[in-house]
């Protein structure tokens, strides 16, 4: 079974803070995607990447940044850290070949992070 | 551009009555459609998916879904619910129109449905 951990449930941090959140697969997965999850709005994307050092932006990327600097992490980093971005932050990982590009998602627990 | 809408922030049933879920989906080409679910506290779950074929797909815990071209929809359905199926659920589509190394997925905002018993 695929495995993806996040590396906090729960997290709490104060306003202009720099936050990391670190997400770890164990299936040599090509890609990875870090989402944000808020009642009524679904997941957005906020960033993915299909290779290490390899990134792009997805729905929302303002205030992030991410950095995949091994093939099986994928860090998403809060520069200074606001209410605003108080949510649900979730990770996923899909394989990545062409022959595979309807491969599911498989995601992590989540961290809920709360901004005060 | 890819988008999913799910026409029902909730959805509430009887125990041992049908259960429908649904959403409607917008590609530029073919899709590739997804049901996920989320139980409390816990992470995205795969329930099924659609790439090509048989209209009917059948997924995890006795769901299915039924993929409409003409009526771009994905519906999910379980004929008998369960009160352990009450959970957020949610649709996602990727068009198969995609270029290399663009593999995201457009989800839905999300379907809760309880089951009462």
């Amino acid at each position: 079974d695929v495995k993806v951990t996040q590396s906090s449930r729960y997290l709490v941090k104060r306003t202009g803070e720099k936050v990391f959140l670190e997400c770890v697969q164990d299936m040599d997965h090509e890609n990875m995607f870090w989402y944000r999850q808020d009642p009524g709005l679904g997941l957005r994307l906020i960033y993915f990447s299909y290779d290490v050092k390899m990134k792009e932006k997805g729905d929302i990327p303002e205030g992030y940044s991410v950095s995949r600097e091994k093939k099986e992490r994928f860090s998403l980093i809060l520069e200074s850290a606001s209410t605003n971005q108080t949510s649900m932050y979730l990770c996923a990982t899909s394989t990545g070949t062409l022959l595979s590009e309807y491969d599911e998602q498989y995601f992590g627990p989540g961290t809920r992070l709360t901004v005060t | 551009a890819q988008s999913v809408a799910q026409p029902e922030d909730q959805v509430n049933v009887a125990e041992g009555n049908p259960l429908t879920v649904k959403c409607t989906y917008s590609v530029s080409g073919n899709p590739y459609l997804f049901w996920y679910v989320q139980y409390p506290n816990r992470g995205l779950q795969f329930l099924l998916k659609y790439i090509t074929g048989d209209n009917l797909v059948k997924g995890s815990y006795g769901f299915e879904a039924e993929f409409n071209k003409s009526q771009t929809s994905f519906h999910l359905k379980k004929p008998s619910a369960l009160v352990s199926d009450s959970a957020l659920y949610f649709c996602a589509v990727r068009d198969m129109r995609y270029r290399v190394g663009d593999y995201k997925l457009s989800f839905g905002a999300g379907t809760t449905v309880t089951v009462r018993a």
